[in-house]
């Protein structure tokens, strides 16, 4: 139990253009999901924590115009990076809060910006 | 200095040895302690998972938490090629509901069991 899915798994794109990561509890509902970002040899830095059926809160430093969030059911939730450029290039992982205290994380979301 | 510290490795043990890895923190409001393993290119699992001070143990893993040191380590026994992983430490202050807040991660440790 307690699984999360993403889609993608890698995806490369152009600069300029907009991609769409889902995000999935498949066997349970998340009221909460978040997204994460991991640069190679660094940490999974907090993006932004989505609430279903209403707007994400952000981290600082997190351009929420950038990063658009949409938690629309308790199973899915999509991250859509618009307009992307090679800095945006990155390993994007989400997370839902599942029974009890604890994240469940998914396989993570690569991401090419050419 | 960042919230989280830790070494990143790698860190190469022989098979059956048992493994210590460590965090330190700054902020003392963390109350909620995790260890994560992530294999290349996957999502983190969680391992372990603890609050305030104290040991918890599972099978050959065991969490140690030092509030008043902010200090927190993760032991290996008798430790296998295929535990081979990055291991993770992860915290959050609680404030919005223990481990369910948005996690601060630390950069991970790179383990190498060797056969």
């Amino acid at each position: 139990g307690a699984v999360v899915s993403q889609h993608p798994s890698w995806v490369i794109c152009k600069s300029g253009t907009s991609v769409k990561i889902e995000c999935r509890s498949l066997d349970f509902q998340a009221t909460t999901m978040f997204w994460y970002r991991q640069f190679p040899k660094q940490s999974l830095m907090l993006m932004a924590t989505s609430n279903e059926g209403s707007k994400a809160t952000y981290e600082q430093g997190v351009e929420k115009d950038k990063f658009l969030i949409n938690h629309a059911s308790l199973t899915l939730s999509t991250l859509t990076v618009t307009s992307a450029h090679p800095e945006d290039s990155s390993f994007y992982i989400c997370s839902a809060r599942g029974y009890g205290d604890t994240q469940y994380f998914g396989p993570g979301t690569r991401l090419t910006v050419l | 200095q960042k919230e989280v510290e830790q070494d990143p490795g790698p860190l190469s043990v022989p098979e059956g040895a048992i493994v210590s890895l460590n965090c330190t923190y700054s902020n003392s409001a963390f109350q909620y302690f995790m260890w994560y393993r992530q294999y290349s290119r996957k999502g983190p699992e969680l391992l372990m998972y603890t609050y305030s001070s104290g040991n918890k143990e599972d099978g050959r893993f065991t969490a140690q938490v030092d509030k008043s040191s902010k200090y927190i380590s993760l032991f290996i026994r008798d430790s296998q090629p295929s535990d081979s992983a990055t291991y993770l430490c992860a915290m959050s202050d609680g404030s919005r509901g223990g481990g369910a807040d948005g996690l601060t991660f630390g950069k991970g440790t790179h383990l190498i069991i060797q056969p």
